[in-house]
């Protein structure tokens, strides 16, 4: 079973930031939280991940709490090709493990 | 990222006969190949999971017998649905992980498979 929660849907105004929301207050100390999305029709797409710190890529930014047991991930400049489904997945570094996906929140953002 | 294909990417066939996808990992040798499935409006399901030169291991309720998985090369991998019947109709996806890719996963592009 997948160890995080997120809420089913969100919408967002396009030009705006999208924050979504993730629950995962079982994580371990070696889990890492990673973040996917799936545009309709395609292979999940790698956005970010991240341990403790926030981080910050050329996609989106990733703000973890002090005690991980939530995270948020920010779109800065939401677009309509932003809509798609967000998968916020906990797991190991390294290793052979597959990630495991639950029912993620699906962003719509409206012109 | 890596660079993962899959083909073909849409493939719609009869009841009865079998199927053949192929997942190539462009550039990076993949020691691992996960094969997930994915039906109209649900998750990410894993099916199997195979290393370079061995046989996979299935998950829970997918019959290997019914989906072969070959993974002889560590750039090619494939996902035989044989016998395939509607109830097959799925969206297919592999992920190669290998050396150097281990903390990322990347997946390919997915194959629609629609048997009639």
């Amino acid at each position: 079973d997948a160890k995080t929660t997120q809420p089913p849907s969100m919408d967002c105004a396009e030009g705006r930031a999208a924050n979504l929301p993730c629950n995962h207050s079982t994580i371990s100390g070696n889990e890492y939280v990673y973040w996917y999305r799936q545009i309709h029709s395609q292979g999940p797409q790698y956005i970010i991940h991240g341990l403790k710190n926030n981080e910050t890529n050329e996609m989106a930014s990733l703000i973890i709490t002090e005690d991980r047991k939530s995270s948020t991930l920010i779109l800065p400049h939401a677009t309509l090709r932003d809509t798609a489904v967000y998968y916020c997945i906990v797991r190991i570094y390294s290793g052979n493990t597959p990630l495991v996906f639950g029912k993620g929140t699906r962003l719509s953002v409206i012109a | 990222g890596a660079v993962v294909s899959q083909h073909p990417s849409r493939v719609i066939c009869k009841s009865g006969t079998s199927v053949k996808i192929e997942c190539r990992s462009l550039d990076f040798q993949a020691t691992t190949m996960f094969w997930y499935r994915q039906f109209p409006k649900q998750s990410l399901m894993l099916m199997a999971t195979s290393n370079e030169g061995s046989k996979a291991t299935y998950e829970q309720g997918v019959e290997k017998d019914k989906f072969l998985i070959n993974h002889a090369s560590l750039t090619l991998s494939t996902l035989t649905v044989t016998s395939a019947h509607p109830e097959d109709s799925s969206f297919y996806i592999c992920s190669p992980l290998g050396a150097g890719f281990t903390d990322t996963q990347y997946f390919g592009p997915g194959t629609r498979l629609t048997v009639l």
